[in-house]
């Protein structure tokens, strides 16, 4: 079965530092996402991705963050100065279709885990 | 009043009980109700998906939606060890936000 996949599993920074997080979506599929969970919490949307732009941002989605699908097969995280609340768990999902029509089936990688020290 | 409201268990059950989960949502734009499990570590995982109100179901896993009540189900029968996972709840609109609002997960341990 095709999956999403996320490098690296795990990424230890220093505050203040960039991180570049990846993503491999499905390949068929349109849609991408960034969703993160902060240890013991709930997960929280960060942004949708859609014909090379953003289709909607959470307001934890900041200038700080970015995304960027820089090839046909890639699609990215940036966070240009990470802060310790950045830690968490971040994923990256994938759809064929907008959660907002049709068949909303999202596909999650198995995420990468965010220290930020 | 928190958007979606989810119980945080944890829930144990023995093995070959039936399992309620619930979520509440205050929204009344949602019209996409979906249940995703989790495991220790790993991406979500969607196991059911409805779309406005009513029931649906597959194998042994049945999704029920009241709207009027905001109130939506899942059910999971004759529970196994391998279910022993936290059960998030997951919805959406149409219109405005789009994105998928999750409840905080409901973590189940099924006893053999």
């Amino acid at each position: 079965e095709p999956e999403v996949t996320q490098t690296p599993s795990h990424q230890v920074t220093q505050m203040g530092q960039e991180v570049i997080l990846r993503c491999v979506p499905i390949s068929n599929h349109l849609y991408f996402y960034w969703y993160r969970q902060i240890l013991g919490q709930k997960v929280e949307f960060l942004v949708s991705f859609y014909n090379n732009e953003i289709s909607e941002k959470s307001e934890i989605f900041d200038d700080q963050f970015s995304v960027e699908r820089p090839d046909g097969s890639n699609f990215t995280l940036k966070i240009r100065s990470t802060k310790l609340e950045d830690s968490a768990m971040y994923f990256c999902a994938s759809s064929a279709s907008s959660p907002g029509q049709g068949r909303p089936k999202l596909f999650f990688g198995s995420g990468t885990q965010l220290s930020v020290l | 009043q928190k958007e979606v409201e989810q119980d945080p268990g944890p829930l144990s059950v023995p093995e070959g009980a039936i399992v309620s989960l619930n979520c509440t949502y205050s929204n009344s734009a949602f019209q996409y109700f979906m249940w995703y499990r989790q495991y220790s570590r790993k991406g979500p995982e969607l196991l059911m998906y409805t779309y406005s109100s009513g029931n649906k179901e597959d194998g042994r896993f049945t999704a029920q939606v009241d709207k009027s009540s905001k109130y939506i189900s899942l059910f999971i029968r004759d529970s196994q060890p391998s279910d022993s996972a936290t059960y998030l709840c997951a919805m959406s609109g149409t219109t405005g936000r789009r994105a998928l609002t999750f409840g905080s997960g409901t973590r189940l341990q099924v006893q053999p």
